[in-house]
Order: structure tokens, then C-alpha cells, then sequence
């Protein structure tokens, strides 16, 4: 069966720190991978898409970035972190027919 | 753009009551799915609709889709507390990599 992993759970990070969030996925070959952010009681916003390694798809114009450096591994970056980029990050891979998700990392920027 | 809107946004009822989330949706697709969140957790998947008509029960929940009216609804029969999450439907156009478009959740709280 298939498995979403994600680290680190939790994160408290000052801003202008970097950020760099893994994602990896085991139990299928060549999945879809999305990043999507939950701010505080909020919806889900979709950040990154990913169709294969090095194929990125980017949703909302701001300073994170990803990267798909494996087939089954998905990375979301940032050089200099806001306070605005504070929230649950919760990582998902597709198939044809759903998506499923990771248990999420929550990032808190000071 | 694809627009997913959920009412309501906050629902507080009684134990035992029923009563059903409804999810609309702006354009044509017969994918739609649920998905339920505790607080502070991650999603997780309750129903998978991929055609007109359907229908999906899991316990007090039941799910359905009618792609003519772009409309979903998710029925609670005899609501328990353990009900009690944030609620979100998602629509799939089938096109552009599997893209989900989300809804804004429906926050139920079930008063024991």
C-alpha cells in the first residue's frame, strides 16, 4: 500500500531564515505530487504541482519554490521566510482517480 | 476559473439531528470528492464521486453527486459528536494534471 511521509512535523523558524520541507512517497511509481498551504482556519491553497522529476508547476507567484530532485520525493523551499508564509504545509500525491495527503508540517515564522 | 463554494461555513447542531452540506461548483466535472479534518490534522479522504448519480454511504454519512445541477451534498443522519471536523469538497476537472479545486470546508460541531 501506498505511504505519504512528511518532515518535520513542526517547525519554528525566524524570518528571513531559510525553509526546506520534504515530502516523500513510497508504494507507487511516478505519482502526481502537490504542495498545498492551510493558513490558520482556512482553506487549501495550492502552491506546486509536480508531473515527473524536475517538472514544476507553480500556482501562486510568492518566495517559496519546489523541487523534484526523485521520482517519489517532493522538496519545498525558501531562501528568506515571511511571517506570511506561516501554516499547515501538507504534501499529497495523485493517482487517476484521487489525492491523498501526508499529515502536514506547521510552520510558524517569528 | 474553476469556483468550489460550500454552505454553510459553520454549522453547530444537536446529537441525533440530520443535516446536509451542500457543495457547488462553476463548471462541468463528474469528479468530486470529500474529505474530513480533525483540528490540527491532516485530510482525509471520506468519498470518491466520479459519475452523475452518485451515491456513497459510510456510516451517518452520505454523499452524492448530480453533475447537471454542479452539486454535491454530504447528509448526516443521527449526527454523533464524533462528527464533529471541518469538512471539504473538491472537484477534479479531469484535466490539467488532476487539479483540485477545494472549497472553503464546513466547520460542523455536534453538541453532545
Amino acid at each position: 500500500s501506498q505511504t505519504i511521509h512528511q518532515w518535520p512535523a513542526t517547525l519554528v523558524q525566524p524570518v528571513g531564515s531559510p525553509l526546506s520541507l520534504e515530502c516523500t512517497v513510497e508504494g507507487t511509481s511516478n505519482p502526481n505530487l502537490y504542495w498545498y498551504r492551510q493558513a490558520a482556519g482556512r482553506g487549501l491553497q495550492l502552491l506546486f504541482y509536480s508531473v515527473g522529476i524536475g517538472q514544476i508547476s507553480s500556482e501562486v507567484p510568492q518566495n517559496l519554490s519546489a523541487s523534484r530532485p526523485q521520482d517519489r520525493q517532493f522538496i519545498l523551499s525558501s531562501k528568506k521566510l515571511l511571517l506570511s508564509d506561516s501554516g499547515f504545509y501538507l504534501c499529497a500525491w495523485g493517482d487517476r482517480v484521487a489525492q491523498y495527503f501526508g499529515p502536514g508540517t506547521r510552520l510558524t515564522v517569528l | 476559473e474553476l469556483k468550489v463554494e460550500q454552505n454553510p461555513l459553520f454549522l453547530s447542531m444537536q446529537e441525533g439531528k440530520n443535516y446536509t452540506i451542500y457543495c457547488n461548483y462553476s463548471t462541468t466535472s463528474d469528479r468530486l470528492y470529500w474529505y474530513r479534518q480533525d483540528p490540527g490534522k491532516s485530510l482525509e479522504s471520506l468519498f470518491v464521486l466520479l459519475s452523475n448519480g452518485a451515491v456513497k454511504q459510510e456510516g451517518r454519512l452520505m454523499a452524492s453527486l448530480d453533475t447537471k445541477a454542479r452539486l454535491s451534498t454530504l447528509h448526516i443522519t443521527a449526527a454523533v459528536h464524533d462528527l464533529s471536523a471541518t469538512y471539504f469538497c473538491a472537484v477534479d476537472t479531469g484535466y490539467n494534471f488532476n487539479k483540485f479545486y477545494f472549497g472553503s470546508g464546513t466547520k460542523l460541531n455536534v453538541k453532545p
